[in-house]
C-alpha cells in the first residue's frame, strides 16, 4: 500500500532563518507531487506541483522553492524565512490519472517568530 | 486562471441535511471533487464527479453538478457530528493538477 510521510508536524523558526521541509512517498512510482500551503480563511493554496524529477511547477511568486532530487522525494525550502511564511504546509501525491484523487501528509505547522 | 469559490461557514443541526456549495470558472474541467479535512490533519477525498454527469450519489452523499452555471454542490444527508469539518471543492483540467477552493467549515451540533 501506498503511504506518504511528511515532517516535521511542528516547526518555530525565527524570521531569516532557513527552511527545509520534507515529503516522501513509498510505494508508489512517478507521482505528481504537491506542496500546499493553508493559511486560516484563505483556503488551500497551490505552492508547487511536479511531475517528475528535476520538474518543478511554481504556482505563485513567493520566498520558497521546491526541488525533487528522486523520483519519491519532494522538499521545500527557503532560504529566509518570512513572517507571512507561517502557515500549515501540506504534501501530497496522486497517480498522475485523469481522476486525481490526491492523497495528503499530516502537514508541517510553521510558526515564524 | 482557475479559480474555485465556496462560502466559509456553515452551521446545521444533527439529523439536518447540509448543503455546501462551490462555483468554479475553468469551464475545461473534466472532474470536480469533494474532499474533507478534520482537524489537525490531510485532507481526504470523499467523491468526485465526471463533468458529463449532472448527478451523482453515494450512500448520505449527493453531489450535484450545473456545468452551464459552473455550480457544484454536496449534501450530506443525516448530517451527524462526526461530519464536522473542512470541505473543499476542487477541480482539474489536465492530469496534472488540482486547484482547491477555499473550504467550508460545517459544524454540525447535537
Amino acid at each position: 500500500s501506498q503511504t506518504i510521510h511528511q515532517w516535521p508536524a511542528t516547526l518555530v523558526q525565527p524570521v531569516g532563518s532557513p527552511l527545509s521541509l520534507e515529503c516522501t512517498v513509498e510505494g508508489t512510482s512517478n507521482p505528481n507531487l504537491y506542496w500546499y500551503r493553508q493559511a486560516a480563511g484563505r483556503g488551500l493554496q497551490l505552492l508547487f506541483y511536479s511531475v517528475g524529477i528535476g520538474q518543478i511547477s511554481s504556482e505563485v511568486p513567493q520566498n520558497l522553492s521546491a526541488s525533487r532530487p528522486q523520483d519519491r522525494q519532494f522538499i521545500l525550502s527557503s532560504k529566509k524565512l518570512l513572517l507571512s511564511d507561517s502557515g500549515f504546509y501540506l504534501c501530497a501525491w496522486d497517480r498522475g490519472q485523469s481522476i486525481l484523487e490526491a492523497f495528503f501528509g499530516q502537514g508541517t505547522r510553521l510558526t515564524v517568530v | 486562471g482557475e479559480d474555485v469559490e465556496q462560502s466559509l461557514f456553515l452551521s446545521v443541526r444533527e439529523g439536518d441535511s447540509s448543503v455546501i456549495n462551490c462555483t468554479y470558472t475553468d469551464s475545461s474541467s473534466t472532474y470536480l471533487y469533494w474532499y474533507k479535512q478534520e482537524p489537525g490533519a490531510g485532507l481526504q477525498l470523499l467523491t468526485y464527479i465526471f463533468s458529463n454527469m449532472d448527478m451523482k450519489q453515494d450512500q448520505r452523499l449527493t453531489v450535484l453538478l450545473n456545468k452551464k452555471d459552473k455550480h457544484l454542490s454536496l449534501r450530506i444527508a443525516d448530517t451527524q457530528t462526526g461530519d464536522s469539518a473542512i470541505y473543499f471543492c476542487a477541480e482539474s483540467s489536465s492530469f496534472q493538477k488540482l486547484v482547491f477552493g477555499t473550504g467550508t467549515r460545517l459544524l454540525v451540533s447535537p
